[in-house]
C-alpha cells in the first residue's frame, strides 16, 4: 500500500528556506502514470497547491509562490523535496505531499494519495 | 486569474437529510475532450485531505455513493444522499489544470 510521509523541520526562522522531504513507500516514485506534489493549508488561505514534480525532473509551481519554491526528486531515495526561500509568518501552515496523475490527460483521476501533513510554523 | 467560489460556505446538517455544496469557476472547466476538470476533496477534523470526486462526477475508490458530483463547464454541485456523522469536515472543489482550490464549505451536524 502506497504511503506518503513529510519530514522536516518543525521551525524556521524568518528570511531562512524551508527544507521539507516526502518519502514514498509502497511503490516506485518512477511510476511513469504518477507526479509528485506539495499542497499546505494555511489558516488564512485554506488549501493551496506549491508545486509539483514528475520523476523526470519536470516541474510545476504555482505562479504566485514560483520565485521562491524549489522542488525535486531523488529516485535512488524514492523521496521527493520541496524548499521554500525567504520565508514569513505567512509560510505558517500544515505542509502535504501527495500524489496525482496527468492534469491535461484523459486518465486524470486526482490526488488520490497524501502524507499526513507536518506542521511547520515561521518564527524567531 | 482563476476564482473559484463555493457556496454555502457554512452549511449545517442533519444526519440522513440530503445536503448540497456548489462550486463555481471564473473560467470553463470543459476540455476539449469532453471532461470536466474538477475535482472535491474532504478534510475531516484533524486528517489530511481525501479525494472524493475527480473529472466532476467520478467517485474515487472507497468513496460511499451517497456521494456524487454533477456540473459542467463553470458550474458544479456535489451531492450528499444522506447525510451521515463521518461526513462532517471542509469540503474543496479544485480546479485541476491550475490545481486552484476554492475557499472550502465548512460542513458540521445540527
Amino acid at each position: 500500500q502506497l504511503q506518503l510521509q513529510e519530514s522536516g523541520p518543525g521551525l524556521v526562522k524568518p528570511s531562512e528556506t524551508l527544507a521539507l522531504t516526502c518519502t514514498v513507500s509502497g511503490d516506485s516514485i518512477k511510476s511513469s502514470a504518477y507526479y509528485w506534489g506539495w499542497i499546505r493549508r494555511t489558516p488564512g488561505m485554506g488549501l493551496e497547491w506549491i508545486g509539483s514534480i514528475y520523476y523526470s525532473g519536470n516541474t510545476y509551481y504555482t505562479p504566485s509562490l514560483k520565485s521562491r519554491v524549489t522542488i525535486s526528486v531523488d529516485t535512488s531515495k524514492n523521496t521527493f523535496s520541496l524548499k521554500l526561500s525567504s520565508v514569513t509568518a505567512a509560510d505558517t501552515a500544515v505542509y502535504y505531499c501527495a500524489r496525482h496523475t496527468s492534469r491535461s490527460s484523459p486518465w486524470y483521476r486526482g490526488v488520490d494519495v497524501w502524507g499526513q501533513g507536518t506542521t511547520v510554523t515561521v518564527s524567531s | 486569474d482563476i476564482v473559484m467560489t463555493q457556496s454555502p460556505r457554512s452549511l449545517p446538517v442533519t444526519p440522513g437529510e440530503p445536503a448540497s455544496i456548489s462550486c463555481r469557476s471564473s473560467q470553463s472547466l470543459l476540455s476539449s475532450n469532453g471532461y470536466n476538470y474538477l475535482d472535491w476533496y474532504l478534510q475531516k477534523p484533524g486528517q489530511s485531505p481525501q479525494l472524493l470526486i475527480y473529472l466532476a462526477s467520478n467517485r474515487a475508490s472507497g468513496v460511499p455513493d451517497r456521494f456524487s458530483g454533477s456540473g459542467s463547464g463553470t458550474d458544479f454541485t456535489l451531492k450528499i444522499s444522506r447525510v451521515e456523522a463521518e461526513d462532517v469536515g471542509v469540503y474543496y472543489c479544485m480546479h485541476v489544470p491550475l490545481f486552484t482550490f476554492g475557499p472550502g464549505t465548512k460542513v458540521e451536524i445540527k
